[in-house]
């Protein structure tokens, strides 16, 4: 079955360290990943994606995710957090369903937590 | 921020009600699609439309009624709802459908049925 999972339901990281926050997915075909960020009483903002090209995909507020084939994952990474990234992060890859129509499905979402 | 509108943000409404709720583009974009988001739950495909015809109905109950008079409108007609109805409901629009393009998401309406 194809499906994209977020291992961990929060994350806490200090500010000013790096942050990491996993995602693995598992498709047919090639994969086509995202990135959303969603902070509280707002919608999702994209982050960035990965179609094909380089493993390391730069995205918008220093963030950036490295596409890993073997391993099936797509991480989102920051070199040093910063207490605004604090939000909701969400995981999608495109999939195509019975009808051969071609849509998200997206992770449960990962509660990122940066403390001063 | 004010590419994708969503009205009202909040809505309170009775399982006998009828209300609807409005979702308005700018960035010229052909697609656009109807979420709801649940606690705990990943994020539900409701609806897409493409070109303001509708290419994807996820098995959504009857009590909900997509409308999208032209590609920049949006509109998720709600009538005798239930309670496990209440979610956030999130509209966002693409250039195409195709799975490429990045969504660009609305602030959403909190709904809570009564």
């Amino acid at each position: 079955a194809q499906s994209v999972a977020q291992p961990e339901d929060q994350v806490n990281v200090a500010e000013g360290n790096p942050l990491t926050v996993k995602c693995t997915y598992s498709v047919s075909g090639n994969p086509y990943l995202f990135w959303y960020v969603q902070y509280p009483n707002r919608g999702l903002q994209f982050l960035l994606k990965y179609i094909t090209g380089d493993n390391l995909v730069k995205g918008s507020y220093g963030f950036e995710a490295e596409f890993n084939k073997s391993q099936t994952s797509f991480h989102l990474k920051k070199p040093s957090a910063l207490v605004s990234d604090s939000a909701l992060y969400f995981c999608a890859v495109r999939v195509y369903n019975a009808g051969n129509n071609r849509k998200l499905i997206w992770g449960l979402g990962t509660s990122l937590a940066v403390n001063p | 921020e004010t590419g994708v509108t969503q009205t009202p943000r909040h809505l309170v409404m009775g399982m006998t009600n009828k209300k609807s709720l409005k979702c308005e583009q700018h960035l010229g974009h052909n697609a656009m699609y109807w979420y709801k988001q649940s606690a705990k739950k990943p994020l539900e495909l409701m609806f897409v439309y493409s070109l303001e015809e509708r290419v994807e109905n996820n098995s959504v109950p009857s009590r909900f009624s997509p409308e999208c008079p032209n590609s920049s409108h949006l509109f998720l007609h709600l009538h005798t709802l239930q309670p496990e109805d209440s979610a956030l409901y999130l509209c966002a629009s693409s250039r195409e459908t195709g799975g490429v393009d990045e969504q660009y998401f609305g602030p959403g309406t909190r709904l809570t049925v009564t």
